[in-house]
């Protein structure tokens, strides 16, 4: 079945620094993949997609580019900041026709000061 | 467009009694989903909705959970003979038809078993 690997966390960076977190997955034919974000009491907010191969996703400095050779689909930012200390959570959507998703475990990211 | 919400925020019940959660979709989405979260986990799949429909069904729906979405609009998950391991966060989500592929969350109920 579908599943999504995703970098163990927490991750704890300095503000300004540079964002990597990793997410594989595994599926057959061609997902969608996403990023979601849950701040501190708050729900799920889509963060950033995309639907094809090559196809690079942004939003708010982030940014992830759907790799099939790799079947990857790593979150970067250039320059972290305090307000981005979040969960991060990768997840993919099939293309067979059902209509869930699938999540990674999710990663805690704190940016300290 | 206020989001989609769910009612209780927070659950407290002992094992055995059944439980009821309410989510109010985004109006005019047709498209809703339950999901269970536990803690550390990322969120699985449950159950989906098209309309008043119930497309899909995980096999972690027990026979002791059902829902349902009588009106097409907002949703209701009951727990029969809650144990445990039913101790999570339930979340609903709620997506438009056109194809975006953007499913949208509520806050969440967390429920304790005690």
């Amino acid at each position: 079945g579908d599943s999504v690997t995703q970098m163990e966390g927490p991750v704890t960076l300095s503000e300004e620094a540079f964002l990597t977190i990793n997410c594989t997955y595994t599926a057959t034919g061609y997902p969608s993949l996403f990023w979601y974000v849950q701040y501190p009491g708050e729900g799920l907010q889509l963060l950033l997609k995309a639907t094809k191969a090559d196809d690079k996703g942004s939003n708010k400095g982030f940014e992830a580019t759907y790799r099939k050779e790799t079947t990857s689909f790593h979150l970067e930012k250039g320059s972290v900041q305090v307000s981005d200390s979040a969960v991060y959570f990768c997840a993919l959507k099939s293309n067979f026709g059902n209509e869930k998703l699938t999540f990674g475990t999710g990663t805690r990211l704190t940016i300290i000061p | 467009d206020t989001g989609v919400s769910q009612n209780p925020r927070h659950k407290i019940t002992k094992r055995g009694q059944n439980v009821t959660f309410r989510c109010d979709p985004i109006s005019e989405h047709n498209r809703l989903y339950w999901y269970r979260q536990t803690l550390g986990q990322g969120p699985e799949f449950l159950t989906y909705f098209q309309n008043e429909a119930q497309l899909e069904k995980s096999r972690l729906l027990s026979d002791r959970f059902s829902a349902e979405r009588p009106k097409g609009s907002f949703s209701t998950l009951e727990i029969q003979r809650t144990e445990q391991g039913d101790s999570a966060m339930y979340l609903c989500a709620s997506m438009d038809g056109t194809g975006s592929y953007e499913q949208y969350f509520g806050p969440g109920t967390r429920l304790t078993v005690t």
